[in-house]
């Protein structure tokens, strides 16, 4: 199975900063990774698909990239509301999840 | 826009099988358009996938789970349900339904997640 590595799992920013978050893949799985918002007590919201397809109505900020094993999550200029966990997820064979990036106020 | 709820027993002995089911609203179960699945949080943890199933009654599971999960379907009442056999501590959890579009590998929409606690 293919693992995904996320770092780092947690991270301290102030509003206004730009943040990235990595997603390792153990294998290469060309473009196929998905990125996910969880704030506390909620489920998982689809941000980006594909890398980089930004979803509907997902604010511009949030951008992603990457190929093959490597892969990030971009947020420009982090609003309040972005305080959250952030998951990377990839489907081979079946559907896995990174670890989890914890997105704190600094 | 379909939407999903999450219902069963917020409590499960240990040993015992832990049931719930997914009530889809805003669309239909037998469309065709979608595969039904089932991820599972524990609290503070990450995500993990535990399976999902088709229209059709095709199902497809999480080896490491597979053993004790049975997924199935309920065209009539427009339902899916998760059977976990065998439980332990380890399989409270926060119990979310999710579905993704057919030829996509992500997931578009889920249940609000509901928490199921094995203990005695």
């Amino acid at each position: 199975a293919i693992q995904l590595t996320q770092s780092p799992s947690s991270l301290s920013a102030s509003v206004g900063d730009r943040v990235t978050i990595t997603c390792r893949a153990s294998q290469g799985i060309s473009s196929a990774l998905a990125w996910y918002q969880q704030k506390p007590g909620k489920a998982p919201k689809l941000l980006i698909y594909d890398a980089s397809s930004l979803e509907s109505g997902v604010p511009s900020r949030f951008s992603g990239s990457g190929s093959g094993t490597d892969f990030t999550l971009t947020i420009s200029s982090l609003q309040p509301e972005d305080f959250a966990t952030y998951y990377c997820q990839q489907f081979n064979n079946y559907p896995g999840f990174g670890g989890g990036t914890k997105v704190e106020i600094k | 826009q379909v939407q999903l709820q999450e219902s069963g027993p917020g409590l499960v002995k240990p040993s015992q099988t832990l049931s719930l089911t997914c009530t889809v609203s805003g669309g239909s179960i037998s469309s065709g358009s979608y595969y039904w699945s089932w991820i599972r949080q524990p609290a503070g943890k990450g995500l993990e996938w535990i399976g999902r199933i088709y229209t059709s009654g095709s199902t497809n599971y999480n080896p490491s789970l597979k053993s004790r999960v049975t997924i199935s379907v309920d065209t009539s009442k427009n339902q899916f349900s998760l059977k976990l056999s065998s439980v332990t501590a380890a399989d409270t959890a926060v119990y979310y339904c999710a579905i993704r579009e057919l030829g996509n590998y992500y997931f578009d929409y889920w249940g609000q997640g509901t928490l199921v606690t094995v203990s005695s």
